[in-house]
């Protein structure tokens, strides 16, 4: 069985800062896992995700994560963040025979400026 | 190519009356699914389908049915609303790549708003 955790329900910085949201899977086996990005209202953006092909690994909009497999997580990161970052962001594991998502809880990100 | 489609994007419904959600894709994928968004719990599976005339139960099934006679739909029954089924519903689809690489990517339909009162 796999499981995702997102550490923080809540994260707020200030436009320029940098942005780290975490995320912990566990996992039998090696895991797929992703980011998505949720604004109000909308529906889910896949912002990256990892396969085993690179442990860093680069998304859209400046993002990206480092998939460790010591540590067991797959923080996502920016290094400076911008008013329009403002949304709710899930990390998400992958898991085969079926496609099926397993979502952390989500992690709502502020930016003040 | 329109993705994965759904309908209505929100619904009210009374306490006991029953509505489908529909989903359709185009990109002849063999998986699809229905999630469930509630806050704070992030999305929760409730059943899905690894091609027409298989489905299965997910996390959270119950109060809902689903059937998959076309590759194209996988709609969602709720056949006696309740409150607790007031949430966000998303549709999804993908296939499966036969390399192994797990780089399948996921598609997602905009979402249907239903409250149940």
């Amino acid at each position: 069985a796999q499981s995702v955790t997102q550490l923080d329900s809540h994260v707020s910085v200030s436009e320029g800062t940098p942005v780290l949201l975490r995320c912990n899977y566990s996992s039998s086996y090696s895991p797929s896992l992703f980011w998505y990005v949720q604004h109000p209202n909308k529906g889910l953006q896949l912002l990256l995700k990892y396969t085993s092909a690179a442990t860093l690994v680069k998304g859209i909009n400046g993002f990206e994560a480092e998939f460790k497999k010591s540590e067991t997580s797959f923080h996502l990161t920016k290094p400076s963040a911008h008013m329009s970052d403002a949304a709710e962001y899930f990390c998400v594991g992958f898991t085969g025979g079926g496609n099926k998502l397993t979502f952390g809880t989500g992690t709502q990100l502020k930016v003040e400026l | 190519n329109a993705g994965v489609t759904q309908t209505p994007k929100f619904q009210v419904l009374k306490t006991g009356q029953s509505m489908t959600l529909q989903c359709a894709q185009d990109m002849n994928h063999e998986y699809m699914s229905w999630y469930r968004q509630d806050p704070g719990m992030g999305l929760r599976l409730i059943h899905y389908s690894v091609g027409a005339g298989i489905t299965d139960q997910g996390e959270v099934p119950n109060g809902y049915n689903v059937s998959r006679s076309t590759t194209e739909d996988f709609p969602l029954r709720l056949l006696s609303a309740a409150p607790s089924q007031t949430s966000v519903y998303f549709c999804a689809s993908s296939y499966s790549d036969p390399t192994g690489d797990l780089g399948n990517t996921i598609y997602f339909g905009e979402g249907s708003w239903l409250t149940v009162v």
